[in-house]
């Protein structure tokens, strides 16, 4: 089992609607959640972090814990096509208190103008 | 966000080269930093993890003699690939993290520009 699994897409969506990537984790004592961008030929660039259950909002891009479900969500609202890109979804790992993140596979987000 | 210089952007070498990687926080120290590789529309894959002042943590199945990890500074860690291969051919990533008021307890990374490696 990945420990940390997105489904790879790609996902269509059209300019203005809202796109919604998901993102499930298998190690429970996981307590910070990352959400980075990365455009095609580029490095990874961060988005979001989420640490509690609930909602985290900044501008049109909203984060969603739910750490009994082991489930992580990123909504972008009002979608542009320079939101074409793949979310890689990113958790960190607490086994050997090292820091490290496991990040899926990412979400490859097609937006249509 | 915080900023990490990577250089050089790309390499181009002749097999059996080495090629040496250097990763840089610019507005803060970084305790650690990591290095990535990433094949072509697949997700990163975490080399070694390298703590400033001491040995880098190689992940499963990385070659400690192959990819060679210092980091001397809290501002520099440095990757060099040795006797390059066409195989070692990938996009090379670094972040770095820690350092940074709560940034060390938030795991929060922030990414290099990354340096793609192309060995004839």
């Amino acid at each position: 089992q990945k420990e940390v699994e997105q489904n790879s897409g790609p996902l269509s969506v059209p300019e203005g609607a809202i796109a919604s990537l998901n993102c499930t984790y298998s190690d429970r004592g996981s307590q910070s959640f990352f959400w980075y961008r990365q455009y095609s030929g580029k490095s990874p660039e961060l988005i979001m972090s989420i640490y509690s259950n609930g909602d985290k909002e900044d501008g049109r891009f909203t984060a969603q814990l739910n750490k009994a479900s082991q489930y992580v969500s990123l909504l972008i609202r009002d979608s542009q096509p320079s939101d074409s890109a793949t979310y890689l979804c990113a958790v960190n790992m607490i086994a050997d208190s090292s820091y490290k993140l496991i990040f899926g596979s990412g979400t490859r987000l097609l937006v249509r103008p | 966000g915080a900023v990490v210089s990577q250089h050089p952007s790309r390499v181009i070498c002749k097999s059996g080269t080495s090629v040496k990687i250097e990763c840089r926080s610019l507005d803060f120290q970084a305790t650690t930093m990591f290095w990535y590789r990433q094949f072509p529309k697949k997700s990163l894959m975490l080399m070694a993890t390298s703590n400033e002042g001491s040995k880098a943590t190689y992940e499963q199945g990385v070659e400690k003699d192959k990819f060679l990890i210092n980091h001397a500074s809290l501002t520099l860690s440095t990757l060099t690939v040795t006797s390059a291969h066409p195989e070692d051919s990938s996009f090379y990533i670094c972040s770095a993290g820690g350092g940074l008021a709560g940034f060390r307890a938030k795991n929060i990374q922030y990414f290099g520009a990354g340096t793609r490696l192309s060995v004839l």
